[in-house]
């Protein structure tokens, strides 16, 4: 089936590094998401991007985090300045439509370790 | 604001026995989109099953699950176990845009 591919599997960084974690999403897809998972514990929406735009964000998406995907390029998710507390699995995932019965993809994670 | 409860963190059986479970949620939204996720040991999160339909059961792969507005539930089952159903479920509700996920129960089924 559809495949969501992350880049890198792991990144380890010092804190207060920037860290830009890749996503390629389903080639046809328009919309796309960010979740965080700390060891332990549920998956955690982060956010929402449709037509170059944030649509939704909660509050675990700090001002250090910004999105983007540069004309069919990678969906990217950038942390600048990292902090402790940003260490955790992050999954990118991709629907084709906006709507609730939408399905979402999700990519293997990247395993984000901030020292 | 919206949750997920699942009730097991871990659940294990026997092959060929049955399999439930357990999906709660509460929200705002009159009108919530349940799912079932699974996750297998280092693989992607997959879609398992779908509903929006109150009181109507859904089916995939063997799984159902039926959304009760009146109990809040959304509920897992499988008639039999099989060893390829050792993963970790997670039961995921949308009302609005973002997808809130329960903790997720790590099913193990042995022979």
């Amino acid at each position: 089936g559809p495949k969501v591919l992350q880049i890198p599997s792991h990144q380890i960084i010092d804190m207060g590094q920037m860290v830009t974690l890749n996503c390629d999403p389903v080639s046809n897809h328009l919309y796309f998401y960010w979740y965080k998972q700390i060891l332990g514990q549920q998956m955690e929406f982060l956010v929402n991007f449709y037509n170059g735009k944030v649509m939704e964000k909660s509050k675990l998406f700090k001002d250090q985090f910004s999105v983007e995907r540069p004309d069919g390029s990678y969906f990217t998710l950038k942390i600048q300045p990292t902090a402790l507390e940003d260490s955790a699995v992050y999954f990118c995932a991709s629907s084709l439509l906006g709507v609730g019965y939408a399905e979402q993809f999700f990519g293997p994670g990247t395993r984000l370790t901030v020292l | 604001g919206d949750s997920v409860t699942q009730t097991e963190g871990l659940v294990t059986l026997t092959e060929g026995l049955p399999v439930m479970l357990n999906c709660t949620y509460q929200t705002i939204y009159s009108n919530p989109f349940l799912f079932w996720y699974v996750q297998h040991l280092n693989e992607s999160p997959r879609l398992l099953l779908k509903s929006f339909t109150d009181n109507k059961r859904t089916e995939h792969q063997g799984f159902h699950a039926t959304l009760h507005k009146s109990s809040s539930s959304f509920h897992l089952q499988k008639s039999s176990a099989q060893l390829s159903d050792s993963a970790l479920y997670y039961c995921a509700l949308r009302g609005g845009r973002a997808l809130i996920f329960g903790t997720g129960t790590t099913v193990s089924v042995s022979p």
